[in-house]
Order: C-alpha cells, then sequence, then structure tokens
C-alpha cells in the first residue's frame, strides 16, 4: 500500500491568487494523479503528473491554469492559478502502485 | 480509463445483501476498483480486480467482472450500518484512472 499525505487540507483564498498543494507519498509509485471533486459528484481527473516531463492534461485543464510538478517519484504538486470562486472545490491527489490506487485526504479550497 | 457509468442511488436493509453495478467502455483497462467515501472523508480502496480475471472475493465483498460487456459488480453481504456510503468504480487504462458517478447505498436499520 502507499500512505499519502496531502497539504494544506483546506484554505480560503482570495480570487485572483494562486495556491500550490503538495502531496508527499510514502513509497516510489508508478503514477500520479490529480483530481478535482465539486460536492456531490465524482471524481475528475484533471492530470497526468509525469516524473521529469510535462504533465499529461484531461480535456478542459490546461497547464497555464493548472501547473503540476513532479520532481521525483514521491512527490507532485498542483498549482491553481489566477483563482476564481469557480475553482471551490476539493482537490486530491492519487498515487498508482502498480496495481493500486491510493488518495490522500484532499484540499478543500474555498475561493472568496 | 475513459466513461465509466453507475447508478445513483440503492437502499437496503440491514444484514441483506447490496449489489452496485458499473459499466465502462475503455477496452484497454487493466484494472478495475471499487472506492468507498464516507461523508466529508477522503477516497478508501475497497477492493479491486484484475482485467484478465471474473470474480474475486474478499471477505463480506465480492467482485464480478464481465469484460464482455465491460460490466463490473460489487456485491456487500450481510450489509451494515457503516456500509453507508458513495461508492465509485474506477478503471484504470492508457494510463488514465478515471471514475463512475458513484452510487450512494443507504442502510436501514
Amino acid at each position: 500500500s502507499a500512505v499519502i499525505s496531502q497539504k494544506p487540507s483546506r484554505d480560503i483564498c482570495q480570487r485572483g491568487t494562486s495556491l500550490t498543494i503538495q502531496c508527499q507519498v510514502d513509497s516510489q509509485v508508478t503514477m500520479m494523479f490529480w483530481y478535482r471533486q465539486q460536492p456531490g459528484q465524482s471524481l475528475t481527473l484533471i492530470a497526468t503528473a509525469n516524473q521529469g516531463s510535462e504533465a499529461t492534461y484531461e480535456s478542459g485543464f490546461v497547464i497555464d491554469k493548472f501547473p503540476i510538478s513532479r520532481p521525483n517519484l514521491t512527490f507532485s504538486t498542483l498549482t491553481v492559478s489566477n483563482m476564481s470562486p469557480e475553482d471551490s472545490s476539493i482537490y486530491l491527489c492519487s498515487a498508482w502502485t502498480g496495481t493500486e490506487a491510493f488518495f490522500g485526504q484532499g484540499t478543500r479550497l474555498t475561493v472568496v | 480509463g475513459e466513461d465509466v457509468e453507475q447508478s445513483l442511488f440503492l437502499s437496503v436493509r440491514e444484514g441483506d445483501s447490496s449489489v452496485i453495478n458499473c459499466t465502462y467502455t475503455d477496452s484497454s483497462s487493466t484494472y478495475l476498483y471499487w472506492y468507498k467515501q464516507e461523508p466529508g472523508a477522503g477516497l478508501q480502496l475497497l477492493t479491486y480486480i484484475f482485467s484478465n480475471m471474473d470474480m474475486k472475493q474478499d471477505q463480506r465483498l465480492t467482485v464480478l467482472l464481465n469484460k464482455k460487456d465491460k460490466h463490473l459488480s460489487l456485491r456487500i453481504a450481510d450489509t451494515q450500518t457503516g456500509d453507508s456510503a458513495i461508492y465509485f468504480c474506477a478503471d484504470y487504462g492508457n494510463n488514465r484512472l478515471a471514475f463512475g458517478k458513484g452510487n450512494q447505498v443507504v442502510v436501514i436499520p
């Protein structure tokens, strides 16, 4: 298994600012993913964080808005840039070990 | 993982069995997962099945996979009040992990 630490757990941010969310895994993992979950909704995949190369973004998500870093096999960051109230959501990091996929507790973001 | 479809709501009496269904479209899926999410909590991995299997049993949980029809189900035996939650299926394929819409299970004591 893998234990994922995600921080911050929550934040309230002013519109127009940026927030960087960190995701630390306690072991090396093959893949890391970033998701967004609106209240009462399912998880929407934002991007796959690739180690040593640019992230692979899903349709509707772009690097300028959600820059992602993955400097090594245990750590990744997601930045939500130039935030607006529509970005208010829970952001989740996931790590795939090659068979199982585990999740952090999420970051609850409120943009005011 | 591509599109994953789930039904939305299931009510079940404590002690009965629950069955949650899911369909997916990605024929290249290698692993399929079931997650549980309780209110205000993160996602808990319940079980998973490799795509070349058709059944997996893990204590009260039974996963059935019909790869031909791209249909996945989760059976919870002897459902308990602690099983009340939202259940998500997910499939991994093409370096993506995609989720279904989720199925809320309410257990009636």
